[in-house]
């Protein structure tokens, strides 16, 4: 079974400072999520992590997957208030081209982003 | 282009009722997922369906099922409701395939009292 674990699952900030999210995976997959979740609200796509070293950045937000250690990263750079919200990371274990779309999730990471 | 859609918003149930819950996928979409989000969870996979046939199912019974129409909608049906059934209900449509991303619906939040 496969498992995806966040860490830390509450975090805490300081605008202007940096910090980074890790969610470890527990079975080979070559693609990775991250999601934003506002309290309330559904899901909104932030990454796509389609294979081994990939590095993606939009804003303050940079992702980053290696696969080999079943690892990703999500990094924030000076973080501002706007960022505080819940962070998921969700896995697609590798599979035939009809069996993607069934992602299993982290807990998530409730980030604060104080003044 | 539309976006993924969702009815109900909210809904509240009593204990032992049946609920269905409706998805419309973004257009062209032919693959919908379902998710359950229980209060200060991630998301858990219920099942998939790929061409109105049911093409994988996460650990859920068999009071959860599903149906897939020719336009790619979708229904959650829900027998038997129990207090644990109380969550946010995401569906996820996209092209299926290896390649391409899920876009998520607005969510429907289900209350069973």
């Amino acid at each position: 079974e496969l498992k995806v674990e966040q860490n830390p699952l509450f975090l805490s900030m300081q605008e202007g400072k940096n910090y980074t999210i890790y969610c470890n995976y527990s079975t080979t997959s070559d693609r990775l999520y991250w999601y934003r979740q506002d309290p309330g609200k559904s899901l909104e796509s932030l990454f796509v992590l389609l294979s081994n070293g990939a590095v993606k950045q939009e804003g303050r937000l940079m992702a980053s997957l290696d696969t080999k250690a079943r690892l990703s990263t999500l990094h924030i750079t000076a973080a501002v208030h706007d960022l505080s919200a819940t962070y998921f990371c969700a896995v697609d274990p590798a599979g035939g081209g009809t069996s993607y779309g069934k992602l299993t999730f982290g807990q998530g990471t409730i980030l604060t982003v104080h003044p | 282009e539309t976006g993924v859609t969702q009815s109900p918003t909210h809904l509240i149930k009593t204990r032992g009722q049946q609920v269905t819950l409706r998805c419309s996928s973004q257009s062209g979409h032919n693959t919908v997922s379902w998710y359950q989000q229980a209060l200060g969870q991630g998301p858990q996979f219920i099942f998939q369906y790929y061409r109105e046939e049911e093409n994988g199912r996460g650990n859920f019974p068999p009071r959860f099922s599903g149906l897939q129409f020719p336009n790619y909608s979708s229904e959650l049906n829900v027998n038997a409701l129990e207090l644990d059934d109380s969550a946010l209900y995401l569906c996820a449509s996209s092209l299926g395939g290896a390649r391409y991303e899920q876009y998520f619906g607005p969510g429907t939040r289900l209350t069973v009292t």
